[in-house]
């Protein structure tokens, strides 16, 4: 079946740019994760969704992050103003249920690598 | 969250036995351990999650002691194609509930 799919795979902009990244999560699935891989570093958790609910948005670096799932199955993650900092890939990973529930592995896309110039 | 500790890299060859370690002295009652695959360009993928005694599946076996302070995951017989960066991550078995990673295990396998 379809796993999760991220676009653009790539992306490259100025700074300053305001950038969107997409998520469409394995059909069905609650829980949707948004991450940021530096490079040689791993994943670091940016924020949580439980369908339409965002539930955690501790990690987001600042207020220029912006993430939504507004139906409960695709999401956006927004950068306003980017910085060249916000260089990383930035994957998104989704699992079929929510808080409570376990045993339900995380599946992972394969990420947008943002560039900012 | 627990930290845990693993190898920064690895080396072996096809066709042999690969032991990653991990320790994580401060895993608490409801932790499990898990343990994700992640090839250059892929994000990661989930390989075996385990609470204690021994795990196995069709990739791997996961070694849990009793007093769970450290795992060993096993790959039987590795191949060029098993190259690749090695998490272990301790956390509650919860759907809801964010992934910490730590820096992996960057296995190397020659021919």
């Amino acid at each position: 079946g379809a796993g999760v799919s991220q676009s653009p795979r790539y992306k490259v902009a100025k700074r300053g740019q305001d950038v969107a990244l997409r998520c469409d999560p394995i059909s069905g699935h609650v829980s949707l994760f948004w991450y940021q891989q530096a490079l040689g570093q791993g994943p670091e958790f940016l924020t949580y969704f439980q369908n339409e609910a965002q539930l955690d948005k501790s990690g987001l670096p600042s207020d220029r992050f912006f993430a939504e799932r507004p139906e409960g199955s695709v999401s956006t993650l927004k950068i306003q103003r980017t910085q060249q900092e916000d260089s990383a890939v930035y994957l998104c990973a989704s699992s079929l249920a929510g808080t409570g529930y376990s045993n339900q592995p995380q599946h992972f896309g394969d990420g947008t690598r943002l560039s900012i110039l | 969250l627990a930290k845990t500790t693993q190898p920064i890299s690895m080396d072996s060859y096809e066709g042999q036995e690969v032991n990653i370690t991990c320790s994580h002295n401060n895993i608490a009652t409801n932790d499990y351990i898990t343990w994700y695959q992640q090839f250059p360009s892929q994000g990661p993928r989930f390989i075996i999650q385990g609470y204690k005694t021994k795990v196995t599946n069709e990739v791997a076996s996961l070694f849990i002691p009793a007093d769970r302070k450290s795992s060993t995951l096993s790959l039987p017989r590795v191949s060029l194609s098993d190259t690749a960066v090695y998490y272990c991550l301790v956390g509650e078995d919860n759907a809801g509930n964010m992934l910490t990673f730590g820096g992996g295990t960057r296995l190397m396998v020659k021919p």
